[in-house]
């Protein structure tokens, strides 16, 4: 299984600022990484498929980078609805052993 | 626009097995291109995949539930289902479904239910 490691845990960025969050993969995915976000009480929404497109309707203020096994998402400046928990997930191999997600990061204000 | 509703018990009780369903409107669960999804996230903390069915009733699981999982699709209903059995407490979580979709490289959970809370307790 491909374990997916989120770091920090918890960023604590002002609004205006830029947030940064990590994804690490155990083993190579290539580009196959996606990002969601999730707000309390809801479900996880698609924001980044193949660790750099958008999702249909996701700001530009969203952006995603890496291959292999390092990812970024950057949030470039935060608004008030961004302050969210973020999930990475690995979609490698066809059929997958499995779905991994990372543990997620929690962007609070600061 | 696809929307996704889960339903079923809020309450089981351990040793017992829990039965959801997902409801799927405004889209064919009988499409190509879309696997079924059952998703779960115990209170505080990360998504795990539970596992996926396609229309022609294929199967993926997760291997560290496989032994206990079985998920179903009736397309004469639009539906699919989730069995997971021998429950205990620590399969007290939030229940998603969600439709899995696949094109090409592209292989992501585009559309989730809301989400049901389902509590393992005597």
């Amino acid at each position: 299984e491909i374990v997916m490691t989120q770091s920090p845990a918890t960023l604590s960025v002002s609004p205006g600022e830029r947030a940064t969050l990590s994804c690490r993969a155990s083993q190579s995915v290539s580009s196959n990484l996606a990002w969601y976000q999730q707000k309390p009480g809801q479900a996880p929404r698609l924001l980044i498929y193949g660790a750099s497109t958008r999702a249909t309707g996701i700001p530009a203020r969203f952006s995603g980078s890496g291959s292999g096994t390092e990812f970024t998402l950057t949030i470039s400046s935060l608004q008030s609805e961004d302050f969210a928990v973020y999930y990475c997930q690995q979609y490698n191999n066809w059929p997958p052993k499995a779905l991994t997600f990372g543990g997620g990061t929690k962007v609070e204000i600061k | 626009q696809v929307q996704l509703q889960e339903s079923g018990p809020g309450l089981v009780k351990p040793s017992e097995t829990l039965s959801l369903t997902c409801t799927v409107s405004g889209g064919s669960v009988s499409s190509g291109s879309y696997y079924w999804s059952w998703i779960r996230q115990p209170p505080g903390k990360g998504l795990e995949w539970i596992g996926y069915i396609y229309y022609s009733g294929s199967t993926n699981y997760n291997p560290s539930l496989k032994s206990r999982v079985t998920i179903s699709v009736d397309t004469s209903k639009n539906q699919f289902s989730l069995k997971l059995s021998s429950v205990t407490a620590a399969d007290t979580a939030v229940y998603y479904c969600a439709r899995y979709f696949i094109v090409a490289t592209i292989k992501v959970f585009d559309y989730w239910g809301q989400g049901t809370l389902v509590t393992v307790s005597s």
